[in-house]
């Protein structure tokens, strides 16, 4: 089983919300990540946690708050987002970081930002 | 750092040709390789890897690849495609080193769209 769940699977949410995007894996990973992708682009590394501990964070901005709370689940927290911030949020996990194991996606959360 | 060039933002095809979907990677160090396809509305589904040993590497669907390190090419083809296989394919690098989270950078995509 390699599956990534994530939820939900469409988010809108105005400028003002407070909301959060799950993801789940099963495979026993020890390392989650975020991506950020905008249309007809490829993905966009945002966060990296390696053992339940964040290892990268690329520089993204505040109103992104990742959160690992066990090894099989992965938070992002979404506060005060822009319209820019409109994209497709894609989990992934791997069975450790620092090694070239294999990153399997989850199908992602569509988020508009109005 | 390495990076990873897809020459063909574009290929149109007929259904049951041939297809090759280029990519070429450029990195100071030995890097792994793989190609993830991603149909419309979904996330990202690995096709094949490289990492060692046989340099034509057999993933799912029939596609399959062929490392070329002296080209700094990993090129996917596929014999004959089907109108299902439309969707987005990135190349993706990793750099081999130890003691780092590792990173997948990935190439700009090529969407394939099989013509009836």
């Amino acid at each position: 089983d390699t599956e990534v769940t994530q939820t939900p699977k469409h988010l809108v949410m105005g400028m003002t919300n407070k909301k959060s995007l799950k993801c789940e894996q099963h495979m026993g990973h020890r390392a989650m990540y975020w991506y950020k992708q905008k249309a007809k682009k490829p993905p966009e590394l945002m966060f990296v946690y390696s053992y339940e501990k964040l290892s990268i964070n690329e520089s993204v901005p505040s109103r992104f708050s990742p959160e690992c709370p066990n090894s099989s689940l992965l938070n992002l927290h979404l506060h005060a987002l822009q319209p820019e911030d409109s994209a497709l949020y894609l989990c992934a996990s791997s069975q450790v970081v620092g090694r070239a194991d294999t990153q399997y996606f989850g199908p992602g959360t569509r988020l508009t930002v109005l | 750092a390495q990076s990873v060039t897809q020459l063909d933002s574009q290929v149109p095809v007929f259904e049951e040709a041939p297809v090759e979907l280029r990519c070429n990677y450029s990195s100071s160090v030995s890097v792994y390789l793989f190609w993830y396809v991603q149909y419309p509305n979904q996330g990202l589904q690995l096709l094949l890897k490289y990492l060692s040993g046989s340099t034509l590497v057999k993933g799912i669907n029939g596609f399959e690849a062929e490392f070329n390190k002296s080209q700094t090419s990993f090129h996917l083809r596929k014999p004959s495609v089907h109108i299902s296989d439309t969707a987005e394919y990135f190349c993706a690098v990793v750099r081999i080193s130890s003691g780092s989270a590792r990173q997948l950078t990935f190439g700009s995509g090529t969407q394939l769209t099989v013509l009836p």
